[in-house]
C-alpha cells in the first residue's frame, strides 16, 4: 500500500519569501503524484499533477513541483509567495494502472504574513 | 451538475443518533470517493465506488459506517449511533473513473461538517 509523508505541518513565511514544501511517498511501482490546495473556506482543488514526462511540472499561480524518482519525492516550490497563498497544501499519490485509491498526506498549513 | 455537491453543509447531532450525508458527483463521473478530514489527521480514505459497487471499503472505521450509491450517481454515507470521535468534515470527490481516460484527478465537494455533541 502507498503512503505519503509531508514533513512540515505548519509553515509561516513573509511575503516574497521562497517556499518549498516536502513530500515523500512510499510505493514500489509507478505512481501519479498530485498537490492539492485548500484555501480558507473553500473546497480542495488541484494545484498540479505529474503522470509522466518532464519531472518538473508547473501548476497554477506560479507553483511548481519536481518528481525525483530516486528520492521518492515530489516537493512543491514557489519562488516568491503572496499573502493569497495562505492555505493548506496536500500531497497525494495513487498507483498507476487499474484502480488504486488516492492517498493523501497530512497536509501543510502555510501562513503568509504581509 | 457543474461540481460535486454535498449536503448538509453542517450537521450538529447528539451522541447516539444516526446521520446521513449525501453526495451528488459531477455528471458522467463513474468513480466516487468519501474521505474524512479531522484536525491534524489529513484526509482519511473511507470508501470508493466504481459505478454502484464499492470495490474498496477498507477505510470505513467501524461497522457503524456504511455507504451506498444508486444509479451510478448520488451516494449516501450513513453513520449509525454517532460518537463524539465521528466529528469531522466528510468530503466527497469524484473522478472520471474510466480506464485510459481517468488521470486520477479528484474533484471535491465543499464537505459536510459533522459535530457530535
Amino acid at each position: 500500500a502507498q503512503s505519503v509523508s509531508q514533513h512540515n505541518h505548519h509553515v509561516i513565511l513573509s511575503e516574497a519569501a521562497s517556499l518549498e514544501l516536502g513530500c515523500n511517498y512510499s510505493y514500489g511501482g509507478t505512481v501519479n503524484l498530485f498537490w492539492y490546495v485548500q484555501y480558507p473556506g473553500q473546497h480542495l482543488q488541484l494545484l498540479l499533477k505529474y503522470f509522466s514526462g518532464d519531472p518538473l511540472v508547473k501548476g497554477i499561480k506560479g507553483f511548481e513541483a519536481e518528481f525525483i524518482k530516486s528520492k521518492f519525492s515530489f516537493n512543491l516550490r514557489k519562488p516568491s509567495v503572496q499573502w493569497s497563498d495562505t492555505a493548506e497544501y496536500f500531497c497525494a499519490v495513487n498507483a498507476r494502472g487499474g484502480y488504486q485509491k488516492v492517498t493523501f498526506g497530512i497536509g501543510t498549513k502555510l501562513q503568509v504574513i504581509p | 451538475g457543474a461540481g460535486v455537491s454535498q449536503s448538509p453543509s453542517n450537521k450538529v447531532t447528539e451522541k447516539g443518533k444516526d446521520v446521513e450525508l449525501r453526495c451528488d458527483p459531477i455528471s458522467g463521473h463513474t468513480a466516487l470517493y468519501w474521505y474524512r478530514q479531522s484536525l491534524g489527521q489529513g484526509l482519511e480514505f473511507l470508501i470508493y465506488f466504481q459505478g454502484n459497487s464499492a470495490p474498496d471499503k477498507s477505510g470505513l472505521p467501524s461497522d457503524r459506517f456504511s455507504a451506498e450509491r444508486t444509479g451510478g450517481s448520488v451516494s449516501t454515507l450513513t453513520i449509525q449511533r454517532t460518537q463524539q470521535e465521528d466529528s469531522a468534515v466528510y468530503l466527497c470527490a469524484s473522478s472520471l473513473g474510466r480506464t485510459g481516460l481517468d488521470t486520477g484527478e479528484l474533484f471535491f465537494g465543499e464537505g459536510s461538517r459533522l459535530t457530535v455533541l
